[in-house]
């Protein structure tokens, strides 16, 4: 079956550590997505890829890095300079459409930072 | 900038009752609008779109229809069932981008 997967569902971590989130997709999308939410907020996009080796600032990207070495995968990494890390994350792919498409979404990692 | 408002929750209905969704939207020129569905510790699925003017979506019961004199894209169902109960997002897409904006989500209690 084709689809996002997002590993681990749970992950708890100290304060001041850095810490990696899965997303592996087998949907064969360009563009790759990640995003936060917080109760009452919505989604708030942290940064998208639409391509290999390539990607861009989200409203919300100070805090966290990327990486698009392979087009399946797109792992972001919470930093310790992210003030408030605790939060559920949201990884998406979607084929490039100039807006038309749809984003397909992984189940999430819900990240509590201790 | 672009910006989805959409109804605050949580709406609670009976099942069997009729739901209605508001979701309004500030674009430049013509989005692409769409309501995503959020089921209990779970990512989000599509639940249907419209990419113009005065196009209905619809799937499972549910039915938006791009309002451009509006700006709205409210969500609707006939009939509500127990299993319905989620969260509802409204999104929407700008010209040329697929970046989504969402709003802030409403949920969906349906009671037997």
């Amino acid at each position: 079956d084709g689809g996002i997967t997002q590993s681990p569902k749970y992950l708890f971590r100290k304060e001041g550590q850095n810490v990696t989130l899965s997303c592996e997709q087998n949907l064969n999308h360009d563009a790759m997505y990640w995003y936060r939410q917080d109760p009452g907020q919505g989604l708030r996009l942290i940064y998208y890829s639409q391509i290999v080796n390539d990607f861009q600032k989200g409203d919300i990207a100070e805090g966290y890095s990327v990486s698009r070495e392979k087009k399946e995968s797109f792992p972001l990494t919470v930093t310790s300079a992210q003030k408030n890390p605790t939060a559920f994350y949201l990884c998406a792919s979607s084929i490039p459409g100039l807006g038309h498409n749809e984003q397909f979404f992984g189940p999430g990692t819900r990240l509590t930072v201790l | 900038g672009n910006s989805v408002t959409q109804m605050e929750g949580p709406v609670t209905l009976s099942e069997e009752a009729f739901l209605t969704i508001n979701c309004t939207y500030t674009a430049t020129g013509y989005p692409s609008l769409f309501w995503y569905v959020q089921y209990p510790g779970e990512g989000l699925q599509l639940l249907l779109k419209a990419t113009k003017a005065d196009d209905k979506g619809s799937n499972k019961g549910f039915e938006a229809t791009y309002r451009k004199e509006t700006t709205s894209f409210h969500l609707e169902k006939g009939s509500v069932q127990v299993s319905d109960s989620a969260v509802y997002f409204c999104a929407l897409s700008g010209k040329n981008t697929d970046k989504l904006i969402f709003g802030t989500g409403t949920r969906l209690q349906v009671f037997p």
